[in-house]
């Protein structure tokens, strides 16, 4: 019931394309859905996050789209660019515990010129 | 304003030894989390330790164990180590908070156990 899932695995996409990794969940009682980059050899950073009273979010080119009803939520990147390269991490935590973060395995993206 | 910092960078250890683990947060963030993140994997969560107390633990065995100070800072000791504890360890700060959601997550610590 913890657990996050996340596809694809990889993703490779073209400059100026729209990259889009989707995620699901079980537990109904996370209240929280942040999504994270990483670079190599960095630590994860906090990209985008939503709460399930919205169902869309927006920042810049990167846009959650979230489905409370289908356990679904996905990250949209439009016209991505070739620094947009990383490792996407999908994640969920519980109100009672933000600090308690489930990661999702992560998609690997690659933006070619 | 520095994040989170993490030592060492690096850390080559062998079967049975133990190694701990030193994290700094950020200035003013009073709760402090371990992950440990595999190659090729997303984090997953050790520890999260507020005001000096263990406020959860992940499904890890008992040879991991973790401290936090009183200036906030934290370490985390893993015994007898195996091979499968190869990993990146990242620490997380936050304010902790209830409702303060986001966390920021240091370099980590690669360690490679042989």
């Amino acid at each position: 019931q913890q657990q996050v899932k996340q596809s694809p695995q990889s993703l490779i996409v073209q400059k100026g394309g729209i990259s889009i990794i989707n995620c699901a969940y079980e537990n109904t009682a996370f209240d929280y859905f942040p999504w994270y980059q990483q670079f190599p050899g960095k630590g994860p950073a906090l990209l985008i996050a939503i709460r399930p009273d919205v169902s869309e979010k927006k920042e810049g080119r990167f846009t959650i789209s979230f489905n409370k009803s289908a356990k679904q939520f996905s990250l949209h990147i439009m016209d991505s660019q070739p620094g947009d390269s990383a490792t996407y991490f999908c994640a969920a935590s519980l109100k009672t515990s933000y600090d308690k973060v489930i990661f999702g395995p992560g998609t690997s993206l690659s933006v070619i010129p | 304003d520095a994040g989170v910092t993490q030592s060492p960078t690096h850390l080559i250890k062998t079967r049975g030894q133990h190694v701990t683990l030193r994290c700094s947060p950020i200035s003013g963030h009073k709760s402090v989390s371990w992950y440990q993140q595999v190659l090729g994997q997303g984090p997953q969560f050790i520890f999260q330790y507020y005001e000096k107390e263990e406020r959860g633990r992940g499904n890890f065995p008992d040879r991991f164990s973790a401290r936090q100070f009183p200036n906030y800072s934290s370490e985390l000791n893993v015994n007898a180590l195996l091979l499968g504890d190869s990993a990146l360890y990242l620490c997380a700060s936050s304010l902790g908070r209830l409702g303060a959601d986001t966390q920021y997550f240091g370099p980590g610590t690669r360690l490679t156990v042989l």
